[in-house]
């Protein structure tokens, strides 16, 4: 099955500052890789995410880059502000019915104002 | 727009109960998934919920099982509680087509087992 490992674990930045968080998986056949935003006791919340057709997105400081070949994905945040500050989790799924999800174990990203 | 919704929001089982979890999808969904959720952890998936059947299954025992109702919503029973399965249990729900396999999560079912 799919395996994906999610790095930093944390990440401490200066507000102003990017972040950069990154992920890798095992199976060439996964093709759908969102990430979500998860608040201390709140649920995960979709933030932006990618397809395989694709290697980079943008939403306003927010942005994804795809790389195919080498099986990994990063999740880029310009301009941190204290409200970044969450557990991000990476995953990735085959787009299709039925599609499983595998996460990664998260990056807890503090931003110190 | 109703998004995602779980019930109950806490629960405190002992070892070797029964539970019942239930969720209701996001308007216009018709497909669930159930994860569970360590603490420090991300989201492991349990299984998927389409037309009344299961779908996709992760790789937990069968003490874990679920069920669909014609109106979408789903529950997930855990049998024989063990004290590693107190998890934030989660639900998503998509909608069935292979182009539209976003996942909007609920609040989740703090399970505690003692």
């Amino acid at each position: 099955g799919e395996n994906v490992e999610q790095h930093p674990s944390t990440l401490s930045v200066q507000e102003g500052d990017s972040a950069v968080i990154k992920c890798t998986y095992s199976d060439s056949a996964s093709n759908y890789f969102p990430w979500y935003k998860q608040e201390l006791g709140k649920r995960p919340q979709l933030i932006i995410d990618i397809r395989s057709n694709v290697g980079e997105k943008k939403d306003q400081r927010i942005a994804v880059t795809l790389n195919k070949t080498a099986k990994h994905f990063s999740l880029h945040i310009t301009e941190t502000q204290p409200e970044d500050s969450a557990v991000y989790f990476c995953a990735a799924s085959q787009n299709g019915y039925f599609n499983k999800f595998y996460f990664g174990s998260g990056t807890k990203l503090n931003v110190k104002p | 727009d109703a998004g995602v919704t779980q019930s109950p929001t806490h629960l405190i089982k002992t070892r070797g109960q029964q539970v019942t979890l239930r969720c209701s999808p996001k308007s216009g969904h018709d497909t669930v998934s159930w994860y569970q959720q360590a603490l420090g952890q991300g989201p492991q998936f349990i299984f998927q919920y389409y037309e009344e059947e299961e779908r996709q299954r992760g790789n937990f025992p069968d003490r874990f099982s679920g069920h669909q109702f014609p109106n979408y919503s789903s529950e997930l029973n855990v049998n024989a509680l063990l004290l590693g399965d107190s998890a934030l249990y989660l639900c998503a729900s998509s909608l069935g087509d292979p182009g539209a396999d976003t996942q909007y999560f609920g609040p989740g079912t703090r399970l505690t087992v003692l």
